[in-house]
């Protein structure tokens, strides 16, 4: 069955400072991946979707790459800010959409 | 904004007590979810319900948990007889597509904390 690992339990940057998450997989080749912010106690909020034919992708201060050979995508923020702090979690295509565990990323000031 | 709307934001419920979680989904989109998140684990897929009917579901969804779209706004996820494994917080989502012609994420609501005591 499909796997998802996003490879950092937690991470903190200074702000100002790129933040950088990981998600990998395997047993699959989905046709986009997806990535969604959740802030505690909140459902997931979704941020981007990049398909398999797009190299990268980018929204404001947000930029997800996805290469399918190393079957892994890559999420960053740039200029990172204390609210940019939550969990953010990748999600594989699929039906449904299946999960990963999240990255929790503490930005500081 | 559109958004997923869930009741209650919290319940307490006695072991082998019924629960009904309820949630508005978006009204244009077709496709409904309900996911579950257990503290400190993550987003694990329920049951998605398509066309009035459950098209996908999970080991997790056995026979004591049922979806309805009573009203063809409201869409429910009741357990019959609760347990402590339970406890969980419970999303509910929704999207205008799935699979390969989704050109947008999944709408989640706010959730609802399930207690099983």
């Amino acid at each position: 069955s499909q796997k998802i690992e996003q490879n950092s339990e937690a991470l903190n940057i200074q702000e100002g400072k790129t933040a950088t998450l990981t998600c990998n997989y395997t047993n699959y080749s989905p046709a986009y991946l997806q990535w969604y912010r959740q802030d505690p106690g909140r459902g997931p909020v979704f941020l981007l979707l990049i398909r398999e034919n797009e190299k990268e992708k980018r929204k404001e201060r947000l930029k997800v790459t996805f290469d399918t050979t190393l079957k892994q995508s890559l999420f960053h923020i740039t200029a990172s800010q204390p609210a940019d702090s939550a969990t953010y979690l990748c999600a594989l295509e699929g039906t449904p959409l299946v999960f990963g565990k999240g990255t929790r990323l503490s930005v500081i000031a | 904004e559109p958004e997923v709307t869930q009741t209650p934001s919290h319940q307490v419920t006695q072991m082998g007590q019924e629960v009904i979680l309820r949630c508005v989904p978006i009204s244009n989109h077709l496709y409904f979810y309900w996911y579950r998140q257990i503290l400190g684990q993550k987003v694990e897929f329920l049951v998605s319900f398509y066309n009035n009917e459950i098209s996908e579901k999970s080991e997790i969804f056995d026979d004591q948990f049922s979806v309805e779209r009573p009203d063809g706004s409201n869409f429910t996820l009741k357990i019959r007889s609760t347990k402590l494994e339970d406890s969980a917080m419970y999303f509910c989502a929704s999207s205008e597509g799935q699979g390969q012609i989704m050109n947008y994420g999944y709408t989640f609501g706010s959730g609802t904390r399930l207690t099983v005591v």
